[in-house]
């Protein structure tokens, strides 16, 4: 089974504050996760996703994640925070051992940066 | 690249009508596609996964009769509303599965916005 956490509803964040949103997440073996910005009346747009490798991630606008098998986490960060970057954050997990290829999306996090 | 689009954006229809919406992966061929449903201010309900040429595959409590899923090429998927009702007013996101650096990865579309009157 696989599972993903956002523990926030709501992260603010002053302008050119870093930013971090929080994921966590449970899988049967390795995960592969993903994380997702969604604009308002608008789809979500992918920002980066954890294959393997480094642990670092880097992704679209900036933002980076980092992935921490230990503490199974996969927080999104930013060191500088626009208000621009104000939208709900979606993270995803799928489990590289389960048999769904359908990755199990987290509820959500609504990121306010105020000017 | 991997850009998906959906039409209409946003769609009002009366009780007891049906409404179609479609998906279109733009610059690349997906064998797979998913449908989704968002209620405000909570997260993706899969509906749905869609694959080409064959019967769509429904989540529990979706009924399938009422949420008709056709893929019939690479590039197009819809989900028809038949009889929609009040209560199936909601946004309504597709995605497409491309596989890229090794893994599928989900590109969604920019969503319908439906309202059953």
């Amino acid at each position: 089974a696989q599972s993903v956490a956002q523990p926030e509803d709501q992260v603010n964040v002053a302008e050119g504050n870093p930013l971090t949103v929080k994921c966590t997440y449970s899988v049967s073996g390795n995960p592969y996760l993903f994380w997702y910005v969604q604009y308002p009346n608008r789809g979500l747009q992918f920002l980066l996703k954890y294959i393997t490798g480094d642990n670092l991630v880097k992704g679209s606008y900036g933002f980076e994640a980092e992935f921490n098998k230990s503490q199974t986490s996969f927080h999104l960060k930013k060191p500088s925070a626009l208000v621009s970057d104000s939208a709900l954050y979606f993270c995803a997990v799928r489990d590289r051992a389960g048999g769904s290829y359908i990755p199990t999306f987290g509820r959500g996090t609504s990121l306010i940066v105020h000017p | 690249g991997a850009v998906v689009s959906q039409h209409p954006s946003r769609v009002i229809c009366k009780s007891g009508t049906s409404v179609k919406i479609e998906c279109r992966s733009l610059d690349f061929q997906a064998t797979t596609m998913f449908w989704y449903r968002q209620f405000p201010k909570q997260s993706l309900m899969l509906m749905a996964t869609s694959n080409e040429g064959s019967k769509a595959t429904y989540e529990q409590g979706v009924e399938k009769d009422k949420f008709l899923i056709n893929h019939a090429s690479l590039t197009l998927s819809t989900l028809t509303v038949t009889s929609a009702h009040p209560e199936d007013s909601s946004f309504y996101i597709c995605s497409a599965s491309l596989l890229r650096g090794g893994i599928d990865t989900q590109y969604f579309g920019p969503g319908t916005r439906l309202t059953v009157l």
